[in-house]
C-alpha cells in the first residue's frame, strides 16, 4: 500500500542554519504531496503542497519539490528561526481519498 | 485559524465511560476526517465522512463510531474507554468534490485532548 517515510528526529539546528528534512513515498498513480506543521499545543497546519511532478511548493521560506524519479519531496529552508521549532509531517493523498502521513520529524532550533 | 472547530478542547473521564467529540468543518467542505494522535502510534486515520455518508475507514476500533449530520458537522463517539484511548483527536475537513477526482487539502481543527483516568 501507499506509504510515506521521513527522517526520524529530533533534528536540532542553530538559528540561521540550513534545514533539510527528507521524505520519500511509495504510491500508485500520481498522488498529491504535502508538508504539514504542528506547533506545540496546536493542530496540524498545511505548510505547502505540490500536485504534480516537478511542482515546487513554497511557503514561509520553506520549499519542497515533487520529484517523481526519486519519489521524494524533501523539505528545505535556507535560514531557520527559533519560531520554526515544531513537528513536521510529510504526507500524500492516496487514490481512495485518504491522506497518508509520515511519522513526523521534531525540529528544535537553538538561539 | 483553519476554519475547522472542535469541542471540547479538553476532556477528562474515567475508564468504561463514553464521550462524544464534535467537529464543525470549514464552510463549504463536504468531507470530514477523524484522526487520533498518540505518542506511541503517531497520527492515525480513523474514519472519513463525505456529505453524510461513510467514505473510508482506517484504524478505528469497534468501540468507536462516528456520524456526519445534514448540516455537515460530525461527531466521534468513543465508548467503553480504556487508558490507552488517551490521545489527541483531530478532525479535518476538505472540499472533496467527487467529480474533481483528486484529494483536496485537508484543514485541521485544533484537536480535543482526551485523558482517560
Amino acid at each position: 500500500g501507499d506509504s510515506v517515510t521521513q527522517m526520524e528526529g529530533p533534528v536540532t539546528l542553530s538559528e540561521e542554519a540550513f534545514l533539510t528534512i527528507n521524505c520519500t513515498y511509495t504510491a500508485t498513480g500520481y498522488p498529491s504531496l504535502f508538508w504539514y506543521v504542528q506547533y506545540p499545543g496546536e493542530g496540524l497546519q498545511l505548510l505547502l503542497k505540490a500536485t504534480k511532478a516537478d511542482d515546487k511548493g513554497s511557503n514561509k521560506g520553506f520549499e519542497a519539490t515533487y520529484r517523481k524519479e526519486t519519489t521524494s519531496f524533501h523539505l528545505e529552508k535556507g535560514s531557520v528561526q527559533v519560531s520554526d521549532s515544531a513537528v513536521y509531517f510529510c504526507a500524500l493523498s492516496s487514490r481512495d481519498d485518504k491522506i497518508i502521513f509520515g511519522k513526523g520529524t521534531r525540529l528544535h532550533i537553538l538561539p | 485559524d483553519s476554519g475547522v472547530t472542535q469541542t471540547p478542547k479538553h476532556l477528562i473521564t474515567a475508564t468504561g465511560q463514553r464521550v462524544t467529540l464534535r467537529c464543525s468543518p470549514r464552510s463549504g467542505d463536504l468531507s470530514v476526517y477523524w484522526y487520533q494522535q498518540s505518542l506511541d502510534q503517531g497520527l492515525q486515520f480513523l474514519i472519513q465522512y463525505y456529505n453524510g455518508e461513510e467514505r473510508a475507514k482506517g484504524n478505528i476500533l469497534e468501540r468507536f463510531s462516528a456520524q456526519q449530520f445534514p448540516d455537515l458537522h460530525s461527531e466521534l463517539n468513543l465508548s467503553s474507554l480504556e487508558l490507552g484511548d488517551s490521545a489527541l483527536y483531530f478532525c479535518a475537513s476538505s472540499v472533496s468534490r467527487e467529480r474533481e477526482g483528486r484529494t483536496d487539502t485537508q484543514y485541521f481543527g485544533p484537536g480535543t485532548r482526551l485523558t482517560v483516568l
